[in-house]
């Protein structure tokens, strides 16, 4: 069975500071993404990333994928209120559409 | 567009009861995905829809649970009987195939919040 272990599982911090969150696995995927969750609402698709090594950068959010295809992390930069809710990265095998996701990161920026 | 559709937004029942849940999925595709989300277990994957075949149902639960997609634009997953651990809140996602040997993006509905009492 595939899992993704999604590392911190809450995090607080203030509007300005820089953060990481972290999903690591024993598995090897062909590809992961990151989608983020605001309260009430379905998760949005930030990002897939596809080849080992792999750095994308969307604003002030930039996410790498580990050179093995188990890992990945998102960095975010002088994070602002705005970029409060959950995170969650999923991953999937070659060219199949089933994702299995992690448990989320719940991120609070306080302004 | 409007985006997957999924109703009722809120659902309050008595443990016992038949519950259905609807998803309409954004038109022309061919992928529809039924989630149950939890603080406990987090997001899960219940069963997925192909050209509305069901594909993979292994993580439907137990018997108590059944989805079927009667057309492209329509799909219900039903609980009967619903239970207290049963709450949850259920995502209907869609995703279009561009058969590039990669995985699609998935859009999700609002979500359907359940509470058994």
């Amino acid at each position: 069975t595939q899992l993704l272990e999604q590392s911190p599982q809450f995090l607080s911090i203030q509007e300005g500071e820089n953060l990481t969150v972290y999903c690591n696995s024993s598995s090897v995927f062909s590809s992961l993404q990151w989608y983020r969750q605001e309260p009430g609402e379905g998760p949005v698709l930030l990002v897939t990333v596809v080849t080992g090594g792999e750095v994308k950068k969307l604003k002030r959010l930039t996410f790498q994928f580990g050179d093995a295809r188990k890992d990945s992390s998102l960095h975010i930069t002088a994070a602002q209120p705005g970029d409060t809710g959950l995170y969650l990265c999923a991953g999937a095998d070659w060219g199949a559409q089933k994702l299995v996701f992690g448990q989320g990161t719940r991120l609070t920026i306080n302004p | 567009d409007a985006g997957v559709i999924q109703s009722p937004r809120h659902e309050v029942t008595e443990m016992g009861q038949e519950v259905t849940l609807r998803c309409k999925p954004i038109s022309g595709h061919d992928y529809l995905f039924w989630y149950r989300q939890t603080m406990m277990r987090g997001l899960e994957l219940l069963i997925y829809f192909n050209n509305n075949v069901p594909i993979d149902d292994s993580g439907m639960p137990e018997d108590r649970f059944s989805a079927k997609m009667p057309n492209a634009s329509f799909s219900t997953l039903k609980i009967q009987p619903s239970e207290p651990r049963d709450s949850a809140v259920y995502f209907c996602a869609s995703s279009f195939s561009t058969r590039a040997l990669r995985t699609d993006t998935q859009y999700f509905g609002p979500g359907t919040r359940l509470t058994v009492l």
